[in-house]
């Protein structure tokens, strides 16, 4: 299977703390992205990193990718409990428009 | 607001019934697509149209029949399904198949009954 493994499946923090959330996928890519999923919503779009860069910011976002260990991870900080969802790396393989997506850590962020 | 709608947002519908999803977007886009949403599983890719023409079908039972009769809509046909097709059917397009950044709708929640 092409799909990307993330973990962990929860994760559960305090408002204000950081929250790291990793993927792991098997063959070469052509760039990962991670997406946000409010509970039973549609997905919205956070970062897509390529394969030939190694670090992506936006706004409390951090995006690393290390493509010889074939994984990535998401950082949240200063995370807020609106923050709370569910969050799912995606990856585009070398060949055709397949957009495969792992299966997702559930973020809580207690106030 | 993504810039992508599915219609309807809640089906219910019977094992021998024929309906159909839509979705529609303006944003452009040359790519789209159709997921499935289990409860406890994955998002699993079904069917990727570029250009209006199907480039991906990954396996999906006939009794989903997908259509993409322009640029800016895709039908998802639905058939005699079963009880374990009831799931969160979500749309999606990008600019190109797979290479940015995917929009998405927020999806229609089938219960097949």
């Amino acid at each position: 299977s092409q799909q990307g493994e993330e973990d962990p499946q929860a994760l559960s923090i305090q408002e204000g703390e950081n929250a790291t959330m990793n993927c792991s996928y098997k063959t070469s890519i052509n760039n990962l992205q991670w997406y946000r999923q409010n509970s039973g919503r549609g997905l919205v779009h956070l970062i897509l990193i390529r394969s030939n860069e190694r670090e992506k910011h936006s706004g409390r976002l951090r995006v690393t990718l290390d493509t010889s260990k074939k994984s990535s991870s998401l950082l949240i900080t200063a995370s807020r409990a609106a923050d709370t969802a569910s969050y799912f790396c995606a990856t585009n393989y070398n060949q055709g428009g397949k957009l495969i997506f792992g299966q997702g850590t559930e973020l809580s962020v207690k106030p | 607001e993504t810039g992508v709608t599915q219609t309807p947002r809640h089906l219910v519908m019977g094992m021998t019934n024929k309906k159909s999803l839509k979705c529609e977007q303006h944003l452009g886009h040359n790519a789209m697509y159709w997921y499935k949403q289990s409860a406890k599983k994955p998002l699993e890719l079904m069917f990727v149209y570029s250009l209006e023409e199907r480039v991906e079908n990954n396996s999906v039972p006939s009794r989903f029949s997908p259509e993409c009769p322009n640029s800016s809509h895709l039908f998802l046909h639905l058939h005699t399904l079963q009880p374990e097709d009831s799931a969160l059917y979500l749309c999606a397009s990008s600019q190109e198949p797979g290479n940015t950044e995917a929009f998405f709708g927020q999806g229609t929640r089938l219960t097949v009954v």
